[in-house]
């Protein structure tokens, strides 16, 4: 199975600072046939499902505002907030789809400083 | 707009099974494939298996091999997912969420918790 590693394990930002969320995959996620990467990034607030915010590591789902990107390929990926806004407080997974079984990772606690 | 509503939650004493359902609406149910998703309190995400709705393909995590079966009716647009042996390791929420061919997952359900407990 392939092994997703988040840093930090939690995160304190002050509002309007950026917020940088990091994911190591253990084998690399990238698709030569294709060069996409298969990583998604989501969010979840407490007592929500999680939620869709980016695919093939750095395509925003639609209505996902522009302050959240992502960025990396292979190994080595990074969410970053550019603007931490308050409704952003939520737990952030990074998932492969690349191979089944899918993975995530363990989850990065971002807070308000 | 797509919608995922899985059944309420439940309680069960631990060696029985649970059955969750999952409906779904606002797309065509065959075109996606369906997984279960499920999270522990305070833990993070793990992934049981998905189900294609259109013949019934499955494929589990090994972890869960022998112990989860994902079943769907077309006629209803559900697909079901049944945990046995239960034991307290197993409380959790778990969540039914689809996927395109390529793997990404969206929307997810509401989520159902599944509480075992003697």
């Amino acid at each position: 199975d392939i092994v997703m590693t988040q840093s930090p394990d939690s995160l304190a930002v002050s509002l309007g600072e950026r917020a940088t969320i990091n994911c190591k995959s253990s084998q690399s996620v990238l698709y030569n046939s294709n060069n996409k990467n298969y990583l998604a990034w989501y969010q979840q607030k407490p007592g929500q499902p999680p939620k869709l915010l980016i695919y093939w590591a750095s395509t925003r789902e639609s209505g996902v505002p522009d302050r959240f990107s992502g960025s990396g390929s292979g190994t080595d990926f990074t969410l970053t907030i550019s603007s931490l806004q308050a409704e952003d407080v939520a737990v952030y997974y990074c998932q492969q789809y690349y191979t089944i079984p899918q993975t995530f990772g363990q989850g990065t606690k971002l807070e308000i400083k | 707009q797509v919608q995922l509503l899985q059944s309420g939650a439940e309680v069960k004493k631990p060696g029985a099974s649970v059955k969750v359902s999952c409906k779904a609406s606002g797309y065509t149910f065959t075109s996606y494939f369906m997984h279960w998703v499920r999270q522990a309190p305070g833990q993070g995400l793990e992934w049981l298996g998905r189900i294609t709705p259109s013949g019934g393909s499955t494929t589990y995590a090994q972890k869960f091999l022998g112990r989860v079966t994902m079943t769907t009716d077309t006629s209803t647009s559900t697909v079901y997912m049944e945990v046995s042996s239960l034991r307290s390791e197993d409380t959790a929420v778990y969540y039914c969420v689809r996927s395109t061919m390529f793997g990404w997952l969206d929307p997810w359900g509401q989520g159902t918790l599944v509480i075992v407990s003697s």
